[in-house]
C-alpha cells in the first residue's frame, strides 16, 4: 500500500512561493489531492488532481504531479496561509484512502 | 450546501466500544463514499474506512479487526464503531464525504474522543 511521505515543515516569508512535496514510487501516475488544516479546524480541500480549487480558495493555490512527486505550490505565500497541509491520494488496487504525513508550513 | 455533523460520547473506558454518528443535512447520502478520518492530539490524519451508501464497506487494515461501518439511508445518517479502544484511540474523528473523483469534498467540524478510565 503506498506511503507518501511529506517534510515536516517548511518556513517562507511573506510574499515568497513556498514548496510543499509528497513522496511515492510513480505518483506520479495517481490522482493525488491536497489539504490545509489550520488551528482547531476540519481540513478542508484546497485543490484536487485536476488543479481545480473549491470556492474561495485563491488561483495562488496550485497542484503538479509528475514522476515520484506530487507538488503543492502557494505564491505569493501570506500570513493567513500558516496551516498544515496534507496530500491525499485513493489507491485503486486496495480501494483505500490514504493521507500524507502532514507538513507545516509556517510563514516567517 | 452539505452539511456532516459527528455526535456521540466524547469519553470511553479502555476496553470499551467507542460509537459515533455522522448526520448529513443539505443533501442525500446516496451515490456518495462516507469515510471516517481520525486525527490523534498533534498528529496527522489516518484514514478509518468508508461504508458506500449502498452499504458496502472497506477498511484501514491497520483498524480492520475493530472496525465497523454501517449507513441508514432512511435517516441520512451513517456510523462508526471501534471496538477494544485503548488510549491510543484518543483522537479528533471526522466523518467525510467523497465522490467518484475519491477526494473528501465535505467535512464534519470533527469530534474528540478520550479513552480513559
Amino acid at each position: 500500500s503506498y506511503v507518501l511521505p511529506q517534510p515536516p515543515s517548511v518556513s517562507v516569508a511573506p510574499g515568497q512561493t513556498a514548496r510543499i512535496t509528497c513522496g511515492g514510487n510513480n505518483i506520479g501516475s495517481e490522482a493525488v489531492h491536497w489539504y490545509q488544516q489550520k488551528a482547531g479546524q476540519a481540513p478542508a480541500l484546497v485543490v484536487d488532481d485536476d488543479g481545480d480549487r473549491p470556492s474561495g480558495i485563491p488561483e495562488r493555490f496550485s497542484g503538479s504531479n509528475s514522476g515520484n512527486t506530487a507538488t503543492l505550490t502557494i505564491s505569493r505565500v501570506e500570513v493567513g496561509d500558516e496551516a498544515d497541509y496534507y496530500c491525499q491520494l485513493w489507491d485503486s488496487s486496495s480501494d483505500h484512502w490514504v493521507f500524507g504525513g502532514g507538513t507545516k508550513l509556517t510563514v516567517l | 450546501q452539505v452539511q456532516l455533523q459527528e455526535s456521540g460520547p466524547g469519553l470511553v473506558k479502555p476496553s470499551e466500544t467507542l460509537s459515533l454518528t455522522c448526520s448529513v443535512s443539505g443533501g442525500s447520502i446516496s451515490s456518495y463514499y462516507w469515510s471516517w478520518i481520525r486525527q490523534p492530539p498533534g498528529k496527522g490524519l489516518e484514514w478509518i474506512g468508508y461504508v458506500y451508501y449502498s452499504g458496502s464497506t472497506n477498511y484501514n487494515p491497520s483498524l480492520k479487526s475493530r472496525v465497523t461501518l454501517s449507513v441508514d439511508t432512511s435517516k441520512n445518517h451513517f456510523s462508526l464503531r471501534l471496538s477494544s479502544v485503548t488510549a491510543a484511540d484518543t483522537a479528533v474523528y471526522y466523518c467525510a464525504r467523497a465522490g467518484y473523483d475519491f477526494y473528501f469534498d465535505y467535512w464534519g467540524q470533527g469530534t474528540l474522543v478520550i479513552v480513559s478510565s
